[in-house]
């Protein structure tokens, strides 16, 4: 079946470096959407791509889906504290059926 | 405007039990997903519902089912309890046919199978 690919599996950066979390599908993908889970809570939804090749962005987090649509990656600049917790991305290819990669915990040291 | 609601949020359960978790749609909602949350596996796809419809389902076992109701909030069961099912269940719920927004998750079942 579609799996969707999450690497690094961990992150630990000391504050104010960047982060980068990839995520790839062995099957073409029609969207897209990326999550952060605090400690404690539940995914939050941040974004959805659908365009090949679409970039967004929101304040220091870059979102990018890949020419093929088969990969996305979002990259944090200069990290902060309140950017702890685990991201996934969360591909489809049908819209409403959605596989969840495994997460990149990120951990930021002050 | 409330949230998705999941009730219970903690459940203890003995092997061979069966239970039944209950999520309530954020309101105007439709579409009504299932996930289960462990530490090895990650969030995994159980069922997706519309408009009382099963419309999607995961590779889980037989014993894991689900419905959803005229006003769209959704029920999922577990017959014959394993220690394998304790996790965290989470629902999600979105607007329409196509989870164009994203989901809005509730806050989780937690579900311990002694």
């Amino acid at each position: 079946g579609q799996q969707v690919m999450q690497i690094p599996q961990y992150q630990h950066v000391q504050e104010g470096e960047d982060f980068t979390t990839y995520c790839n599908s062995s099957t073409t993908l029609s969207n897209i959407q990326w999550y952060k889970q605090r400690p404690g809570g539940h995914p939050v939804f941040l974004i959805q791509l659908v365009k090949s090749g679409e970039v967004k962005k929101q304040k220091r987090l870059t979102f990018q889906f890949g020419e093929a649509k088969k990969n996305s990656s979002l990259h944090i600049t200069a990290t902060q504290t309140t950017d702890v917790g685990t991201y996934f991305c969360a591909g489809s290819r049908n819209f409403n059926k959605f596989y969840f990669g495994s997460g990149t915990k990120l951990n930021v040291k002050p | 405007k409330a949230g998705v609601t999941q009730t219970p949020r903690y459940l203890i359960k003995t092997r061979g039990q069966q239970v039944t978790l209950s999520c309530s749609p954020i309101s105007g909602h439709r579409s009504v997903s299932w996930y289960q949350q462990t530490p090895g596996q990650g969030l995994q796809f159980l069922f997706e519902y519309f408009s009382e419809t099963q419309r999607n389902k995961g590779n889980f076992p037989g014993r894991f089912s689900g419905r959803q109701f005229s006003n769209s909030r959704s029920e999922m069961n577990v017959s014959t309890l394993e220690l394998g099912d304790s996790a965290l269940y989470l629902c999600a719920s979105s607007l329409g046919q196509k989870v164009d927004y994203g989901y809005t998750f509730g806050s989780g079942t937690r579900l311990t199978v002694v």
